[in-house]
This record gives structure tokens, C-alpha cells and sequence, in this order.
């Protein structure tokens, strides 16, 4: 059973302009959010996170968006740059997993064209 | 800078064979974690281990098993390979219980 779930499997978007990565989850329980970026053949990279406790965090061109009673969380890139193209994954964690371990979602691949 | 190194980064096996990925991280972190990765699955747990000689299992443990004998090592045992473990796995670490997981490069296994 899929907790968390990014419903869009990739996306494309110019060099420049905004790139929007949302990601829903089911579980109530989960209270800590992370984005990771993934290139190909190289394991994931942390990017940025957000507790339940705020509904926003920045940091450079990335911001995470949470918005808890909708369960939904959104990941912007501004401005997009062609070495954003990777694979974003959203993970969460909760009380419900004993907080070790995390649940991610199924990736975005974000294509920035120049 | 945190650094989790796997043993190798592509390995090429035959069904049937034992197969042993290791992971070691080099900054004192006390929880380590496997996964697998396949393409529209996402990233999916195997084990974790928050300490050593403890061990969890994840969401898909079956056929596969762990060993984590010091702190900075953590191994993924696969008693006999079969053709659908050909995946990428990724080891990762953290430091405490809601750490953020640091990930390895992965390895690319292949099970003939």
C-alpha cells in the first residue's frame, strides 16, 4: 500500500521558469517530509525537508510547501536550471514506522530544456 | 561530509549464487538502511539496523538478509540470487532516530 505518492511520473520544463513537484500521502502520522534528488547510476542526494510543525521552508531556489489538512506537499524550483534534470523523490516519516525508516513515493523525473 | 561507499558498483551474478553487497559509512551513525530500487516502484526498504547487531525488516525482506557485526558496516546477503533481484540497491545511514538518510552511490546488480 503506497503512503506516499507522486502522481506525476515526470515532467518538463523550460530553463528559467518554475518547476512544481507535488506529492500526497495517506498516513496522518507521518510529521516529517524530505525531497532527494537522484541522477542516474548515483544514489540519492538529500535536498531539502520540512516538519509538520511548519508549512513552508526554503532554502535557495528550493522551497517545500506542506499543506497538512490536504495531505499534500509540493516541492518549487525557481528558477529551473538544465542541472535540475534528475529524479526527485518525496519521503515521509512518522510515529507509525518508529521514525527510522522512510516512506518514498514512486520519483518525478523533471526534464529542464534549455 | 558524510560518506556511505559500496563494495561495488556494478556486479553481474548467476541464479542461484550467494551474493554479499556491503555498506560502510564513515561517520558514526547509528541507524543503516538497504533498499532496492526498480523502474515505477520508487525506492523500496529491505532492512534497517539501528544499532549493532539489531536488525529490521523493511517492506520486501524476503530473500534477502542482514549482518551488522560494527557500527560503520552493513551487509545485504542474498542466500540464493534469483533473476528478480536484478535491481539497483542503495545503502543508507543516519544519526538518530528521525535523522536524514545519507544514500551510497548504489550498486547495480544483474542475476543471470
Amino acid at each position: 500500500d503506497q503512503q506516499v505518492k507522486q502522481n506525476s511520473p515526470s515532467l518538463s520544463v523550460q530553463e528559467g521558469r518554475i518547476s512544481i513537484l507535488n506529492c500526497d500521502y495517506t498516513n496522518s502520522m507521518f510529521d516529517y517530509f524530505l525531497w532527494y534528488k537522484k541522477y542516474p547510476a548515483e544514489g540519492p542526494t538529500f535536498l531539502i525537508s520540512i516538519s509538520s510543525i511548519k508549512d513552508k521552508n526554503e532554502d535557495g531556489r528550493f522551497t517545500v510547501f506542506l499543506n497538512k489538512s490536504a495531505k499534500h506537499l509540493s516541492l518549487h524550483i525557481v528558477p529551473s536550471q538544465p542541472g535540475d534534470s534528475a529524479v526527485y523523490f518525496c519521503a515521509a516519516s512518522g510515529a507509525s514506522n518508529s521514525g527510522y525508516a522512510l516512506n518514498f513515493g514512486k520519483g518525478t523525473s523533471l526534464l529542464v530544456t534549455p | 561530509d558524510v560518506k556511505v561507499t559500496q563494495s561495488s558498483r556494478y556486479l553481474v551474478k548467476r541464479t542461484g549464487e550467494k551474493v554479499f553487497l556491503e555498506c560502510v559509512q564513515d561517520m558514526d551513525h547509528e541507524n543503516m538502511f538497504w533498499y532496492r530500487q526498480d523502474p515505477g516502484l520508487g525506492l523500496r526498504l529491505i532492512y534497517f539496523s539501528y544499532d549493532v547487531k539489531m536488525k529490521e525488516k523493511g517492506d520486501i525482506p524476503e530473500g534477502y538478509s542482514v549482518s551488522r557485526e560494527k557500527k560503520e558496516r552493513f551487509s545485504l546477503i542474498l542466500e540464493s540470487a534469483s533473476t528478480n533481484q536484478t535491481s539497483m540497491y542503495l545503502c543508507a545511514s543516519s544519526f538518530g532516530p528521525r535523522g536524514t538518510q545519507y544514500f551510497g552511490p548504489g550498486t547495480r546488480l544483474t542475476v543471470l
